[in-house]
């Protein structure tokens, strides 16, 4: 069974920096691509960022390109977002799942809240 | 960039109705390529439906997705209580894989 459980959310400064983690468990984390998506409060899905089994390849929305920075650590079977430069408008439930096309199992979520 | 407008904004029916939810695309895309998600308040995602008409593991068969081109639809034949949430479409790219959701589109009890 597919386990992803994040971490590293809270409340940050505008203009702050976070790393979210991931952890993931009943599956071969490194056979798959792997993506953040992000929730604002009230609001719908919004994909932000992807990257392949390997790392070489990294996508992002537009928006937050050259402010965060996907990563993978294969062999501790951990999806990493770092995300500078946040902005209110990054406040979000942070969720990562599993897969670069459909998104088969996801995590419970964690909190980013950017705010003075 | 494709952009996925789902319709109605809100669905209220009856547990047993019939739950017919849209999803248009601005330019034709793959069917391969087309997701439903169910979303509980509180909860993650969960996916529904792939390739446009592929049930995932575990989802029960009063679910289903048609369509091509740039019309989808995800039914559920007759609702149950733990069937209202809101449902989101998604498109996921080839080059760039990409993915792309509609806004939702929340059925609720009536």
């Amino acid at each position: 069974e597919v386990h992803l459980v994040e971490s590293g959310g809270g409340l940050v400064q505008p203009g702050g920096s976070l790393r979210l983690s991931c952890a993931a468990s009943g599956f071969t984390f490194s056979n798959y691509w792997m993506s953040w998506v992000r929730q604002a409060p009230g609001k719908g899905l919004e994909w932000v960022a992807n990257i392949k089994q390997d790392g070489s390849e990294k996508y992002y929305v537009e928006t937050v390109k050259g402010r965060f920075t996907i990563s993978r650590d294969n062999a501790k079977n951990s999806l990493y977002l770092q995300m500078n430069s946040l902005r209110a408008e990054d406040t979000a439930v942070y969720y990562c799942a599993r897969g670069g096309g459909k998104g088969d199992g996801w995590g419970q979520g964690t909190l980013v809240t950017v705010s003075s | 960039e494709i952009v996925l407008t789902q319709s109605p904004g809100t669905l209220s029916l009856s547990p047993g109705e019939r739950a017919t939810l849209s999803c248009r695309a601005s330019q034709s895309v793959s069917s391969t390529y087309l997701a439903w998600y169910q979303q509980k308040p509180g909860q993650a995602p969960r996916l529904l439906i792939y390739s446009a008409s592929s049930r995932a593991t575990g989802v029960p068969d009063r679910f289903s997705g048609s369509g091509s081109g740039t019309d989808f639809t995800l039914t559920v034949s007759r609702l149950e209580p733990e069937d209202f949430a809101v449902y989101y479409c998604q498109h996921y790219g080839l080059s760039p894989p990409t993915w792309t959701f509609g806004q939702g589109t929340k059925v609720e009890i009536k």
